[in-house]
């Protein structure tokens, strides 16, 4: 059964002030894995996908990186607007084409403050 | 630019009522799927539609059932509703293509109370 954890479940931040959040993962062959974003009220929102160990993919003041067993969003200079949950999932090998499911992890909620 | 669209936004139930939560798609994908997100729990999979006219059960169908209409819409039925059921649903779908790198798109969800 796939596996995604989660850490901190929540963070606080003061603004510029740079950190990381953590998702462990334990799959029986990594297709995938998925970083959304998700706001108040809203449903997440698509950020990054990597497929390989040592892959890095970056969007304005986040990257994030992927190893073996666990995956890392880097928050850089963090400002006020980053402020949501970030959620990870993974996608199975045996879950691609018509059988694409994801499992999530419960997600980091990040506070920055001015 | 619609992608996934849900109604209702908002639903007070009581125990034992039945209703529909309705989800259409605007970016002609095959597969669509729902989920379910509670506090602590993380987003669970319902059930799932890989492509039109097939559905299958996901981590938690229990008390769900669900339509696939055609290959823009797909329902999700709660028959008698149960105050467990208090929740917050998202509809999702996806290309279908046998390509990774292709997420999943979501809408910003229905939020159930049952009293």
């Amino acid at each position: 059964e796939d596996q995604v954890t989660q850490s901190p479940e929540a963070l606080r931040l003061q603004e510029g002030e740079s950190s990381s959040l953590n998702c462990s993962y334990t799959v029986s062959g990594l297709r995938g894995l998925f970083w959304y974003r998700q706001d108040p009220g809203k449903g997440p929102e698509f950020l990054f996908t990597l497929y390989s160990a040592g892959e890095e993919k970056e969007k304005e003041r986040l990257k994030a990186t992927l190893t073996k067993k666990e995956s890392f969003l880097h928050i850089t200079a963090p400002k006020p607007e980053d402020s949501a949950t970030y959620l990870c999932a993974v996608q199975n090998l045996d879950s691609g084409g018509s059988n694409y499911k994801l499992t999530f992890g419960k997600g980091t909620l990040l506070t920055v403050n001015p | 630019n619609a992608g996934v669209t849900q109604t209702p936004k908002f639903q007070v139930l009581k125990t034992g009522q039945s209703m529909t939560l309705q989800c259409a798609q605007d970016m002609n994908h095959n597969s669509m799927y729902w989920y379910r997100q509670d506090p602590g729990m993380g987003l669970r999979l319902i059930y799932y539609s890989a492509s039109e006219g097939t559905t299958d059960k996901g981590e938690v169908p229990n008390g769900y059932n669900v339509s696939r209409l055609n290959k823009r819409e797909f329902s999700l039925r709660l028959e008698s509703a149960a105050p467990s059921q208090t929740s917050v649903y998202f509809c999702a779908s996806h290309s279908g293509l046998i390509r990774g790198d292709q997420p999943q798109h979501f809408g910003d969800g229905t939020r159930l109370s049952i009293l």
